[in-house]
C-alpha cells in the first residue's frame, strides 16, 4: 500500500529552528507538497520539491531525496504564527496525490 | 482572484439525512477534487471533477457522489449519512490541464453527524 509517516505533534520554541520530517512508500513518485493549515482554515501551498536537494523559500526551505523516500520542511526563526500543521503529500505514478496525517507544530514563547 | 469559496461552513445533520456541499474554484480553474479530512487521518480522496466529468475517484462508499456544472463549480452529496461522517470536507482547484499543479483549497465545510 501506499504509505506516508509524518510526526503527529512537534513542539518548538520562537526564534529557534524546528525540521519536519516526512518519509513515503508510494507506488512512483512525481513530485512532493508542502502544505500549511492553520486551526480552522484551509491548507495553503508551501513548497514543491521533484528534484533531489534543498529549496529554499525565505525562512523556509524543503528538501528532498528520492532514493531514500523522504523530505523534510525547514523552519527557521520561528514565529509564533508558525503555530499550525504541516501536510506532506506525494504525487504517485498515476498523477494522485497521496497525504500524510500532518504535524501539528506548536510554538512556545 | 477570488478564492475558493465553499458553503455551508458550518452544518449539522442527524443519522440517515443527506447533505449537498458546494464549492466555487478560482475563476479559470477547470479542476475540483474533494477530501475528507479527519481528526489523525491525512486528507482522504474523494474524487476529481474536470469538465463536468469525474476524472478520478477515492475508496469512498457510493452514498458519496458530487457533480460538475459548465462554470465548474461543484456539488458534493452524502446520503444516508452516518456517524462517522462528521468531518472536515475541503475541496480544492487547479488548472486541471497539467500533470502536476498546486491545489488551493477552500476553507472547508465543517460537518457534525448527530
Amino acid at each position: 500500500g501506499q504509505n506516508i509517516d509524518q510526526p503527529t505533534e512537534m513542539t518548538a520554541t520562537e526564534g529557534a529552528i524546528v525540521q519536519i520530517n516526512c518519509t513515503y512508500q508510494t507506488s512512483g513518485f512525481n513530485g512532493l507538497f508542502w502544505y500549511q493549515q492553520h486551526a480552522g482554515e484551509a491548507p495553503t501551498f508551501l513548497s514543491y520539491n521533484v528534484l533531489d536537494g534543498l529549496e529554499e523559500k525565505g525562512r523556509f526551505s524543503s528538501f528532498l531525496s528520492r532514493s531514500k523516500g523522504y523530505s523534510y520542511l525547514l523552519l527557521k526563526e520561528l514565529q509564533m504564527k508558525d503555530s499550525a500543521s504541516y501536510l506532506c503529500a506525494v504525487i504517485d505514478s498515476n498523477y494522485q496525490l497521496i497525504w500524510g496525517a500532518g504535524t501539528k507544530l506548536i510554538i512556545k514563547p | 482572484k477570488a478564492g475558493v469559496t465553499q458553503t455551508p461552513r458550518y452544518l449539522i445533520k442527524t443519522r440517515g439525512q443527506q447533505v449537498t456541499l458546494s464549492c466555487s474554484p478560482i475563476s479559470g480553474h477547470r479542476s475540483v477534487s474533494w477530501y475528507q479530512q479527519t481528526p489523525g487521518q491525512g486528507l482522504q480522496f474523494l474524487f476529481e471533477y474536470f469538465s463536468e466529468t469525474q476524472r478520478n475517484k477515492g475508496n469512498f462508499p457510493g452514498r458519496f457522489s458530487g457533480r460538475q456544472f459548465s462554470n465548474s463549480r461543484s456539488e458534493m452529496n452524502v446520503s444516508t449519512l452516518e456517524l462517522g461522517d462528521s468531518a472536515l470536507y475541503l475541496c480544492a482547484s487547479s488548472g486541471g490541464v497539467g500533470d502536476v499543479e498546486t491545489q488551493y483549497f477552500g476553507p472547508g465545510t465543517r460537518l457534525l453527524v448527530l
